[in-house]
């Protein structure tokens, strides 16, 4: 299957501070990659849609000016989460199609602690 | 509103048993139907797919069986492992390729020894 990474594996960081968290399609390209939240024993929810060159889509309830996603390249998409907030604490995996398919190949997911 | 919806919530199989997972559906244009295992700290990985074109797919151990016409899908998995023991889930979604997943809420399986 094709590979999907994220750095940093797990962060911790201080309340009002921001996180950089960056997903990389290593050996495909991707003009869509999708970003999810997952909190302990729970579903995968979709937070978000970063398209290549333009601007990402959210889904319902998701403030955009706190998860800010820039898709820059056809190999990378970053999420920052801004001014975080210990409610913010969770696990945030990103995913890519590779191109035409309909596979989807997810990341090794981000631990985010916001103490 | 869920839009897959997924049972059981969690499962217990002795080693050799076939676990069945379930997920039922109920928007008709979803036409794409993928498994993801995922062990705990890790992201979920893909198992096995299948679109409505077809009722029954196998990979390995792993088997998916669909019903159209009941919105039903499972997947079977054959001479469980204790290395099968990780969280499932069931997810939809509909339109071209590479369109956002919808997520069942998960099947915790374990299998003991």
């Amino acid at each position: 299957g094709a590979v999907v990474s994220q750095h940093p594996s797990w962060v911790i960081c201080k309340s009002g501070t921001s996180v950089k968290i960056e997903c990389r399609s290593l050996d495909f390209q991707a003009t869509t990659m999708f970003w999810y939240r997952q909190f302990p024993k729970q579903s995968l929810m979709l937070m978000a849609t970063s398209n290549e060159g333009s601007k990402a889509t959210y889904e319902q309830g998701v403030e955009k000016d706190k998860f800010l996603i820039n898709h820059a390249s056809l190999t990378l998409s970053t999420l920052t989460v801004t001014s975080a907030h210990p409610e913010d604490s969770s696990f945030y995996i990103c995913s890519a199609p590779r191109g035409g398919s309909y596979e989807q190949y997810f990341g090794p997911g981000t631990r985010l602690t916001v103490t | 509103q869920q839009q897959v919806k997924q049972s059981p919530q969690s499962l217990i199989v002795q080693k050799g048993g076939i676990p069945i997972i379930n997920c039922a559906y109920e928007n008709t244009a979803f036409d794409y139907f993928p498994w993801y295992q995922q062990f705990p700290g890790k992201g979920p990985a893909l198992l096995i797919a299948i679109r409505p074109d077809v009722s029954e797919k196998k990979e390995g151990r792993f088997t998916i069986s669909f019903n159209k016409s009941a919105k039903q899908f499972s997947l079977h998995i054959m001479d469980s492992q204790p290395g099968d023991s990780a969280t499932y889930f069931c997810a939809a979604s509909k339109g071209q390729a590479g369109t956002a997943l919808i997520f069942g809420k998960g099947t915790t399986l374990s299998v003991s020894s």
